[in-house]
């Protein structure tokens, strides 16, 4: 079992709903990231957090949305997405410092009908 | 452009064997380097860093080296085993800000 853990595993939805991911860690870790991971490509760094404050976007559209609610949870909206954002959405924490490695969850597989 | 790359073929060895992976990348100048382990459905797990100024680092059967001149790592995993079977993503780093860049990963067989 990881220590990063992300619902829902799998998600179906269409181009006009709206959902939520959730990621959850307990480490006490104040990075927090998204990454989105096609089949057979590496994954593809969104959004990075740090101490619940968005520092990174990697000019993701609109239709994703990130929130920290706090330094434990790391959501991911959606809102009216493409068949083309059909993937693995990955989850990861690390601790604060230089040289320390990210704790990635199982993921989310979602397809966009 | 910038680029990193690793064997784009999956590499097939008989048990037992050392596993040897290559990762290269071009106008980088990495503060240091990830390896990573991604099982199928699964999140990538971390494996070994190394840092710059390292030329080498051993854990257990794994043995990372870091040729910054050659801007190559290799990543050998010795008396290789079936469950060693993955792919294997390279990481590099460039300077204090949390992004990660991977390398495009190299699918590993060992076969029993």
């Amino acid at each position: 079992d990881t220590e990063v853990t992300q619902t829902p595993k799998h998600l179906v939805m269409g181009m006009t709903n709206k959902k939520s991911l959730k990621c959850e860690q307990h480490m006490g870790h104040r990075a927090m990231y998204w990454y989105k991971q096609k089949a057979k490509k590496p994954p593809e760094l969104m959004f990075v957090y740090s101490y619940e404050k968005l520092s990174i976007n990697e000019s993701v559209p609109s239709r994703f949305s990130p929130e920290c609610p706090n330094s434990s949870l790391l959501n991911l909206h959606l809102h009216a997405l493409q068949p083309e954002d059909s993937a693995l959405y990955l989850c990861a924490s690390s601790p604060q410092g230089v040289y320390q490695p990210q704790h990635f969850g199982d993921g989310t597989r979602l397809s966009i009908l | 452009s910038q680029k990193i790359e690793q064997n784009s073929e999956a590499l097939n060895i008989q048990e037992g064997k050392t596993a040897t992976l290559t990762c290269n990348y071009t106008n980088y100048s990495p503060a240091y380097l990830q390896w990573y382990r991604q099982d199928p459905g699964r999140g990538p797990v971390f494996l070994l860093l190394i840092r710059e100024n390292e030329k080498e680092k051993r854990k257990e059967r794994l043995k990372v080296t870091f040729d910054t001149t050659l801007k190559q790592s290799l990543f050998h995993i010795t008396a290789s085993q079936p469950a060693d079977s993955a792919t294997y993503l390279c990481a590099l780093r460039m300077d204090s800000s949390y992004k990660l860049i991977f390398g495009s990963g190299t699918r590993l067989l060992v076969r029993p």
